[in-house]
């Protein structure tokens, strides 16, 4: 069964660096996202990302943050210069969008941990 | 704005006891609403959605627009049913995102 995948699962940087997590859709799935959840919170919606553009973002999704799909397979989340309120798990997910949608399919995450 | 409460952080049952995780969403639309599972150490994987009507093991949510609320039901808790519940919003008219609740922790005791 196709599944998201994720990497790396676990990153540790250093404040100020720059991290980007790598996702790997499921590969007839036309929209994609990222969420985060910070320990012990919600899981928060980040942006979702269809035909090539953002197509909706949340407020934490700030300057500092960018997506992109370089090689039409992967999904990046870049973090320019981390801060240490950054460190969350961040879940990649996908879906097929149209009528059908509500079910996404969620990557197991990658952990960030920002000193 | 698009708010689920899941009121009950922790909830523990014993195996063949009824369970209920509650579930409240602020919305003045029309909503769709889930629930998702997250058993230990696997990923978020859709559990229900109301618009199905279905009942997927042994579970069932019924969408009370009255008091806005989606709670989720089981008659006879499993021992494998221990895991993290969320529940999600998705409101309709153009937005993909869903709105997560906080989650309740479900543990099942034999």
């Amino acid at each position: 069964e196709p599944e998201v995948t994720q990497t790396p699962s676990h990153q540790v940087t250093q404040m100020g660096q720059e991290v980007i997590l790598r996702c790997v859709p499921i590969s007839n799935h036309l929209y994609f996202y990222w969420y985060r959840q910070i320990l012990g919170q919600k899981v928060e919606f980040l942006v979702s990302f269809y035909n090539n553009e953002i197509s909706e973002k949340s407020e934490i999704f700030d300057d500092q943050f960018s997506v992109e799909r370089p090689d039409g397979s992967n999904f990046t989340l870049k973090i320019r210069s981390t801060k240490l309120e950054d460190s969350a798990m961040y879940f990649c997910a996908s879906d097929f969008g149209g009528a059908d949608t509500g079910e996404l399919f969620f990557g197991e995450g990658s952990r960030l941990t920002v000193l | 704005a698009q708010r689920v409460t899941q009121p009950e952080k922790l909830l523990s049952v014993f195996k063949g006891a009824p369970v209920e995780l509650k579930c409240n969403y602020s919305y003045s639309g029309s909503p769709e609403l889930f629930w998702y599972v997250q058993y230990s150490r696997q990923r978020l994987q859709l559990l229900l959605r109301h618009i199905s009507r279905e009942s997927i093991k042994g579970f069932t949510a019924d969408l009370n627009k009255g008091e806005t609320s989606f709670h989720l039901k089981k008659p006879f808790a499993q021992e494998e049913d221990s895991a993290m519940y969320y529940c999600a919003l998705k409101y309709q008219g153009g937005s993909e995102k869903l709105v997560f609740g906080k989650g309740t922790k479900l543990t099942v005791n034999p």
